[in-house]
């Protein structure tokens, strides 16, 4: 059993649409952090965030995590090709991290 | 600043071997860890280390080992191979605590025939 539960698990959208990928958890945790992860390569750390309710923004991406720190969500506004790749949620909990199920995204051009 | 190095980038390994993997991380980082990515399982945590002692360690048998050096490299080892251990295995180094990210090398794409 996964302690972060991330939806969905596959999304191919069309260049120029809006998305939002989902980590979910039970547990409640200090920190959670999101990276992108491309084929043959490790991943790479987009946004920590630590506070309750706290929304972040990178450019076109838009990060929040949820009051009770039990969640978080990535919102991607006129995703882009180079927008492709593995999204993986991480939270700390218990001197920890644990990592999300990932969110596989493709972006057709 | 260079980036975390692992090394080898791949290996192919018969069962019942045994795999040395090594990591060097970010100038200044102390903290190594290291996972195993698969298809089915994601990322798992294996364990991490600090200033040369294993801080944490994962839900993994005892075939899976590692160490740290007091130039921060780390090296992780898996004895007596199985099927199952093809992966890619990630090394992470960071800052100390929570609110600091990882920085992830390339890996190491092990497999297991």
């Amino acid at each position: 059993t996964q302690l972060l539960e991330q939806s969905p698990q596959f999304l191919s959208i069309q260049e120029g649409e809006n998305l939002t990928v989902y980590c979910n958890s039970s547990s409640v945790f200090s920190s959670l952090q999101w990276y992108r992860q491309e084929p043959g390569e490790g991943p790479v750390l987009l946004v920590t965030v630590v506070t309750g309710g706290e929304v972040k923004k990178l450019k076109r991406l838009t990060f929040q995590f949820g009051d009770a720190r039990k969640d978080s969500s990535l919102h991607i506004t006129a995703a882009q090709p180079g927008d492709t790749g593995l999204y993986l949620c991480a939270g700390h909990t218990g001197n920890q991290f644990y990592f999300g199920t990932g969110t596989s995204l493709t972006v057709i051009p | 600043k260079a980036g975390v190095t692992q090394t080898p980038r791949y290996l192919i390994k018969t069962r019942g071997q045994q795999v040395t993997l090594s990591c060097s991380p970010i100038s200044g980082h102390r903290s190594v860890s290291w996972y195993q990515q698969t298809p089915g399982q994601g990322l798992q945590f294996l364990f991490e280390y600090f200033s040369e002692t294993q801080r944490n360690k994962g839900n993994f048998p005892g075939r899976f080992s590692g160490r740290q050096f007091s130039n921060s490299r780390s090296e992780m080892n898996v004895s007596t191979l199985e099927l199952g251990d093809s992966a890619l295995y990630l090394c992470a180094s960071s800052l100390p605590g929570h609110g600091h990210g990882y920085t992830f090398g390339s890996g190491t794409r092990l497999t297991v025939v």
